[in-house]
C-alpha cells in the first residue's frame, strides 16, 4: 500500500510567522511531489510542485524535498489569516497520478 | 476556460433512489478520477479511468459505478444510495500518467446527502 503521511493538525501559528508543514511518503520510486491547498468546502488547488532534491521557492511558499529521507515539506513565510486552510501533500505512485495525504489543517491567528 | 465541471453541486436524496453525478472536462485529459472526502479521512479515491472504456477501482468503490464512453465525461452512478454515502465528492482530471508533472485538476465538488 503506497502511503502519504501528514500530521493532521491543527497547526496554529501567529500572523507573520513561518508555518512548516511536513509530509512523508512510502514509495521510493516517486519522482514528483505536489502541495495542494483546500479551503473548507472547496476543491483542492495546486500551490507547489517539486521534483528535484532541495528547495523550490514561489513567493511566500517554499517546498523542500529530501528523497533519501522520503520527506517533503512546505514552508509558508509571513503567514496570513487567508492562508488558513487544509494543505494536502500528493505523490504519484504506480498507476495513480496522485495519492493524497489526509492533509494538515493550518490556522493563522491574527 | 479550461475546467472540470460537476453537476449537481448539491443534492439531497433518499435511500435507494438511483442517482448520477456528472463530470466533464474540456482539457482533453486522458485520466479522470472520482474522490469522496469525509472529515478526518481525507480524499479517498472511488474509481479512476486512464482512458476511454478503461476504468478501475480505487480505494472505496463499493456502492458506486462509473463509465467512460467519451474522453470528456466520467459520470458517477449510485445505484442504491445509502446514508453512509453522504459525503463531498470531487471529480478530477489529469493529462497523462507518463509525465513527471501530472497535476490533477479538480471540479468544484458535489455535496451529497442521503436520508
Amino acid at each position: 500500500q503506497k502511503e502519504v503521511e501528514q500530521n493532521s493538525g491543527p497547526l496554529s501559528v501567529p500572523e507573520g510567522a513561518i508555518a512548516s508543514l511536513n509530509c512523508t511518503y512510502s514509495d521510493r520510486g516517486s519522482q514528483s511531489f505536489f502541495w495542494y491547498r483546500q479551503y473548507s468546502g472547496k476543491s483542492p488547488e495546486l500551490i507547489m510542485f517539486i521534483y528535484s532534491n532541495g528547495d523550490k521557492e514561489d513567493g511566500r511558499f517554499t517546498a523542500q524535498l529530501n528523497k533519501a529521507s522520503q520527506y517533503v515539506s512546505l514552508l509558508i513565510r509571513d503567514s496570513q489569516p487567508s492562508d488558513s486552510a487544509t494543505y494536502l501533500c500528493a505523490v504519484p505512485t504506480g498507476n495513480t497520478p496522485l495519492v493524497f495525504g489526509k492533509g494538515t489543517r493550518l490556522s493563522v491567528i491574527a | 476556460e479550461a475546467q472540470v465541471t460537476q453537476n449537481p453541486r448539491y443534492l439531497i436524496t433518499v435511500t435507494g433512489k438511483k442517482l448520477t453525478v456528472t463530470c466533464s472536462q474540456n482539457m482533453n485529459h486522458e485520466y479522470m478520477s472520482w474522490y469522496r472526502q469525509d472529515p478526518g479521512l481525507g480524499l479517498r479515491q472511488i474509481y479512476y479511468s486512464m482512458n476511454v472504456e478503461v476504468t478501475d477501482k480505487g480505494d472505496v468503490p463499493e456502492g458506486y459505478k462509473v463509465s467512460r464512453k467519451e474522453k470528456r465525461n466520467f459520470p458517477l452512478i449510485l445505484e442504491s444510495p445509502s446514508p453512509n454515502q453522504t459525503s463531498l465528492y470531487f471529480c478530477a482530471s489529469s493529462p497523462h500518467l507518463a509525465e513527471i508533472y501530472n497535476e490533477q485538476f479538480f471540479g468544484p465538488g458535489t455535496r451529497l446527502t442521503v436520508l
